[in-house]
C-alpha cells in the first residue's frame, strides 16, 4: 500500500495568518496522464469530510479561493492564504493512484 | 443535489455481522461515472478505505477486510450495503458511505457516517 504521511499534525494558527500543511507519499502519485491522484478533505467538526481539493491543485466546486494545492510525484502542499475561523477541523490528504486508497494521518487546524 | 444517508444498528455484539445500507439521492446508482464506497474512521484516527462497488456489481476490497467484506449493491432502491462479518471491538468506528468519480478517483460526496460500536 501506498503510505501518506502529514505534517504537522496538530496546527495553530491565528485568524487572518497563512496556512501550509504537506502531505508527502510512499510512491509518485504522478499517473502517466499528467495528472496527480491526490486529494485533499476538511473534515468539519461533527461532520463528515468534505472535498476541498482534487488532483492536486483544483479546487471543488464551492471551495474558497483562499485554499490552494501545489505539488508533483510525492510532495504536496495545501495552503490556506488567510486563515478564517471556519476553517478548523481536522484536514486529510489522500492518495488515489493505487488501490486501496490511502488517507494521511490527518492535521488538526485550530485558532489561537 | 446528491445526497448520501447511512442506516443500520448502532450496537453489534462481538462475532456478529456488522450490517449497514447507504441510501443515495437526487443522482442513480446506476450513473456509470461513479463508484459507490465505504469508509470508515476509528474514534480520533484517521480515514480507511473499506471497499466500494459499481452499479454492475464489480466490487473492490480493501485486503485487510477482504475476507471478512461484502458490499452489495441495489440498483432499484438507488441503495448499497456493506456487510462486516465477525466483529470485534477493533471494527468500533464511525462508517461512512461516499461517492468516489471514476475519473479522477475522488470521494466528492459522503454521508454523514454512522457510529458503530461492538460491544456485548
Amino acid at each position: 500500500d501506498i503510505v501518506v504521511t502529514q505534517s504537522p499534525l496538530s496546527l495553530p494558527v491565528t485568524p487572518g495568518e497563512p496556512a501550509s500543511i504537506s502531505c508527502r507519499s510512499s510512491q509518485s502519485l504522478l499517473h502517466s496522464n499528467g495528472d496527480n491522484y491526490l486529494h485533499w478533505y476538511l473534515q468539519k467538526p461533527g461532520q463528515s469530510p468534505q472535498l476541498l481539493i482534487y488532483l492536486a491543485s483544483n479546487r471543488a466546486s464551492g471551495v474558497p479561493d483562499r485554499f490552494s494545492g501545489s505539488g508533483s510525484g510525492t510532495d504536496f502542499t495545501l495552503e490556506i492564504n488567510r486563515v478564517e475561523a471556519e476553517d478548523v477541523g481536522v484536514y486529510h490528504c489522500m492518495q488515489a493512484l493505487q488501490t486501496p486508497p490511502t488517507f494521511g494521518q490527518g492535521t488538526k487546524l485550530e485558532i489561537k | 443535489q446528491v445526497q448520501l444517508q447511512e442506516s443500520g444498528p448502532g450496537l453489534v455484539k462481538p462475532s456478529q455481522t456488522l450490517s449497514l445500507t447507504c441510501s443515495v439521492s437526487g443522482g442513480s446508482i446506476s450513473s456509470g461515472d461513479y463508484y459507490w464506497s465505504w469508509i470508515r474512521q476509528h474514534p480520533g484516527k484517521g480515514l480507511e478505505w473499506l471497499g466500494y462497488i459499481y452499479y454492475s456489481g464489480t466490487t473492490y476490497y480493501n485486503p485487510s477486510l477482504k475476507s471478512r467484506l461484502t458490499i452489495s449493491v441495489d440498483t432499484s432502491k438507488n441503495q448499497f450495503s456493506l456487510k462486516l462479518s465477525s466483529v470485534t471491538a477493533a471494527d468500533t468506528a464511525v462508517y461512512y458511505c461516499a461517492r468516489r468519480t471514476v475519473i479522477n478517483h475522488e470521494f466528492d460526496y459522503w454521508g454523514q457516517g454512522t457510529l458503530v460500536t461492538v460491544s456485548s
